[in-house]
């Protein structure tokens, strides 16, 4: 495997199920990311982890719990969410050295479908 | 409110032709500029970059301008191929580690 990786590819889900979404970077980079993707919306980041902790959470519902066991890997756990959580959902990785501007390389994404 | 706009949601070129994508930022402090190439069932994947004390950078066919006075960005693809169509986004960054993304504009090159 090379670059990020996501499973699943595709998620259907009801409001009372709990889920997770797995990441993967094969890249050696020591930051990882969560963002949503909405249909005709911009990105919007939800957390980001620098090397293994959590530095970012952009104000996101409890419903979802990131969780970055080490620098490799990082989980989405979803648990009684909204129709609207409905999205396509992606994580990405860099490497980040203070003072140098990083570049994100994204995963294929989870499409989320909440009924 | 958006930090960083894409107003085109679409654009349609001929091949062979220049396609030019657009995109404005509000925010002074990003100094770090990137776009990113998404096809359909794929991640976005990082295309180029400039930083703010550039106004200019090119790779191949591709070439990208910052204006800094008029917190605008551009994307020139020149000539465009039909592999080309894709939803192109722009992102913005203030530090490292921080991005904003617009919402993307779809390019539909025509054989």
């Amino acid at each position: 495997e090379t670059g990020v990786t996501q499973t699943p590819r595709h998620l259907v889900m009801g409001m009372t199920n709990k889920k997770s979404l797995k990441c993967e970077q094969h890249l050696g980079h020591n930051a990882m990311y969560w963002y949503k993707q909405s249909a005709k919306k911009p990105l919007e980041l939800m957390f980001v982890y620098n090397f293994k902790e959590q530095t970012e959470n952009n104000s996101v519902p409890s419903r979802f719990s990131p969780e970055c066991p080490n620098s490799s890997h990082l989980f989405l756990h979803l648990h009684t969410l909204q129709p609207e959580d409905s999205a396509l959902y992606l994580c990405a990785s860099s490497q980040v050295d203070r003072g140098a501007p990083d570049t994100q390389y994204f995963g294929p994404g989870t499409r989320l479908t909440v009924l | 409110d958006q930090q960083v706009k894409q107003n085109s949601p679409s654009l349609s070129v001929q091949e062979g032709r220049i396609s030019i994508l657009n995109c404005d930022y509000t925010n002074s402090m990003f100094d770090y500029f990137l776009w990113y190439k998404k096809y359909p069932a794929e991640g976005p994947t990082f295309l180029i970059s400039i930083s703010s004390i550039k106004d200019k950078n090119e790779d191949g066919r591709f070439t990208v301008f910052l204006n800094k006075s008029a917190k605008h960005l551009s994307l020139h693809i020149v000539p465009s191929q039909p592999g080309d169509s894709a939803v192109y986004f722009c992102a913005a960054s203030p530090h490292f580690n921080k991005f904003y993304f617009g919402s993307g504009t779809k390019l539909n090159v025509k054989p």
